[in-house]
């Protein structure tokens, strides 16, 4: 079945600076690829997604980027702000996700 | 704007008890999904709903839990009988399709079983 593995655990970054979350994947049948935002005692919410058949994705400070080839995506955060601070999972699948073990990210002010 | 329900938002309960969450998916949504949450496993699918046919239950301790989807509006997991390794806080989730989607959240249910 799919595993998806996800780095780092913990990311800390200055205000204004950029944060990279990385995630592996290992199904090659998997063809959809999420990122979820989840605050202290909050739901998981949906904030970005990308499928296979695309490489690149944006939506203002947030970029997702797929490579199939290397089973590999990444979430790009751009002038982080203090409310970017959460954890943020990522997911891959097809008919079911499998999630990551989550990173926790913290935006220094 | 709209949103998945689950109910209780919080349960805490004896050892050896029954439970049951329940979940109220986005309406038009056809699919269903279970998670459970722990620090130690992250976010694991219990199970997961289409059309309200079960497709895929593999995550789920059998003998002990049990999930259900009695009509288009209502998804339930039980579990009977709870266990203190049962504590957790329990997702639902909605989509809509036949493949790959996204999914929404409900805001969970956290159990304590002491």
């Amino acid at each position: 079945g799919e595993n998806v593995e996800q780095h780092p655990s913990t990311l800390s970054v200055q205000e204004g600076d950029s944060a990279v979350i990385k995630c592996t994947y290992s199904d090659s049948a998997s063809n959809y690829f999420p990122w979820y935002k989840q605050e202290l005692g909050k739901r998981p919410q949906l904030i970005i997604d990308i499928r296979s058949n695309v490489g690149e994705k944006k939506d203002q400070r947030i970029a997702v980027t797929l490579n199939k080839t290397a089973k590999h995506f990444s979430l790009h955060i751009t002038e982080t702000q203090p409310e970017d601070s959460a954890v943020y999972f990522c997911a891959g699948g097809a008919q079911k996700l499998v999630f990551g073990q989550g990173t926790r990210l913290t935006i220094n002010p | 704007d709209a949103r998945v329900t689950q109910t209780p938002r919080h349960k805490v309960t004896e050892m050896g008890q029954e439970v049951t969450m329940r979940c109220q998916p986005i309406l038009g949504h056809n699919t269903v999904f279970w998670y459970r949450q722990t620090m130690m496993q992250g976010l694991e699918l219990l199970a997961y709903f289409r059309n309200r046919a079960p497709l895929d239950d593999s995550g789920m301790p059998k003998d002990r839990f049990s999930a259900e989807m009695p009509d288009a509006t209502l998804a339930t997991l039980k579990i009977q009988p709870s266990e203190p390794r049962d504590s957790a806080v329990y997702f639902c989730a909605s989509g809509w399709g036949t493949g790959s989607y996204e999914q929404y959240f409900g805001p969970g249910t956290r159990l304590t079983v002491t």
